[in-house]
């Protein structure tokens, strides 16, 4: 089993609608979860963290279901600008006295006029 | 003024040369990473470091070296490039001691990343 799964999509969505991405992970010592935001041929950056008990930014919501090992991200009223790859990203304890990362390989998103 | 560079940006080489991709830093971060992205495999760890003096392989070490010359700079060499080594490079940073946010968790390990080095090995 991959230790970050995702749906590789990609999800084509119109403007205004609400979409929902999942993410498993394997590694149940996994303590930080994220999701980080990739445009096309740019580096990723951190959309947002994901806290035990949900959290929510604006039109985005992140839900932590640590019981299922499984995380999701929610995107309401969608944008044209949402349009990027999604990446789900687990940290965990690596043996060494300290933490990495492990990347889901993304969900594209399109959101369509 | 960017907080993460890569240089160069785009480099085409030939099998068998010595390569060096340099990052550097203004962030102020202890810790430094390098990843290559290839398309549909997402990101995978080659190196990273959390001091000046401390270095760890990542999950795909092989054919590469690193080289942590101060705090801010974390250099990735590729002793004799392979075609199998053509992909996307990003240096990222993270900090050790991220200040509490204010639902009290600690957001530790997010990571800052460079703008990435597109690499072809021909």
């Amino acid at each position: 089993r991959k230790e970050v799964e995702q749906d590789p999509g990609p999800f084509n969505v119109p403007e205004g609608a609400t979409v929902a991405f999942n993410c498993t992970y394997s590694n149940s010592a996994s303590q930080s979860f994220f999701w980080y935001r990739q445009d096309c041929r740019k580096e990723p950056k951190l959309l947002m963290s994901v806290y035990s008990s949900g959290n929510e930014d604006g039109r985005f919501t992140a839900q932590l279901n640590r019981a299922s090992q499984y995380i999701s991200l929610l995107i309401r009223d969608s944008k044209l600008s949402d349009s990027a790859t999604y990446l789900c990203v687990v940290d965990a304890y690596s043996g060494a006295g300290s933490y990495q990362l492990t990347f889901g390989k993304g969900t594209k998103l399109s959101v369509i006029p | 003024d960017a907080d993460v560079t890569q240089t160069p940006r785009n480099r085409i080489t030939k099998t068998g040369k010595r390569i060096m991709l340099e990052c550097s830093q203004t962030k102020g971060h202890d810790r430094m990473y390098w990843y290559r992205q290839d398309p549909g495999l997402g990101l995978q760890l080659i190196y990273y470091s959390f001091d000046v003096k401390d270095i760890n392989k990542g999950e795909i070490s092989d054919g590469y070296s690193v080289s942590r010359q101060a705090q801010a700079k974390f250099s990735l060499s590729l002793e004799s490039a392979i075609p199998n080594q053509t992909a996307l490079y990003f240096c990222a940073t993270s900090d050790s001691r991220p200040p509490l946010v204010e639902t009290g968790f600690r957001n530790t390990d997010t990571q800052y990343f460079g703008p990435g080095t597109r690499l072809t090995v021909l």
